[in-house]
């Protein structure tokens, strides 16, 4: 099955720093989904996106769905502690069935 | 509280043997997802059903089995087909595609092999 490019793999920041991750697919995309996954749980739903364009903030993280319809970007601002996890985004194809196709994942560290 | 619930957290499986992790839902959605998580991996898709009393496999269908007799729950059953079944393996519900979709996921059940 397709997975989506999600990038950087991985990231090590800084206590208070802010963080930029993104995805993107080769074909166009109706809906976006951003998931955080801590170890050993299951991944909880962050912040959902369905139009090209829209912005959605949950707290400290926004969400972007690409004008492009091919792309999506996720911002974490002054990152604390309990950010350190998996980041994973989703997304439904337009040519697409019933099943979403996942990213890789975005390893998030904090150094102390 | 509405949400997903996958037992046991743990699971271990001798060889030869078939071992099924549960999953049931309080949701009232009509769809469930069963997906493979390998360390360091992203999500495989193994079987997902719309409705009760039907199933499509996934990508990674292969040793494993499912079934869907009622709407709140979707066990899966991993065979001794499956070779290397020690994996992370998550269940989810979704909401209706088309309509403001989203997939919810349990806590997730962690076989190992003796």
């Amino acid at each position: 099955g397709q997975q989506l490019n999600q990038s950087p793999q991985s990231m090590f920041i800084q206590e208070g720093e802010d963080v930029s991750m993104n995805c993107t697919s080769s074909s166009i995309f109706n809906t976006w989904l951003w998931y955080k996954q801590d170890p050993g749980e299951g991944p909880v739903l962050l912040i959902a996106l369905y139009k090209a364009g829209e912005l959605t903030s949950n707290g400290r993280l926004t969400a972007q769905f690409g004008i492009t319809r091919k792309d999506s970007f996720l911002n974490i601002s002054a990152s604390i502690p309990s950010d350190v996890g998996i980041y994973f985004c989703a997304g439904h194809s337009i040519f697409g069935n019933e099943k979403l196709t996942f990213g890789t994942g975005t390893r998030l560290t904090i150094i102390p | 509280d509405g949400g997903i619930t996958q037992s046991p957290k743990y699971l271990f499986r001798k060889e030869g043997q078939n071992v099924t992790l549960s999953c049931e839902q309080n949701l009232n959605h009509d769809a469930m997802y069963w997906y493979r998580q390998d360390p360091g991996q992203g999500l495989r898709l193994i079987y997902y059903s719309q409705i009760v009393n039907d199933f499509q496999k996934g990508d990674i269908a292969e040793g494993y089995s499912v079934s869907r007799e009622k709407k709140e729950s979707f066990p899966l059953t991993v065979t001794s087909a499956q070779k290397n079944p020690t994996a992370f393996y998550l269940c989810a519900s979704s909401t209706p595609i088309g309509s403001g979709e989203k997939l919810f996921f349990g806590s997730g059940t962690q076989l190992s092999v003796l």
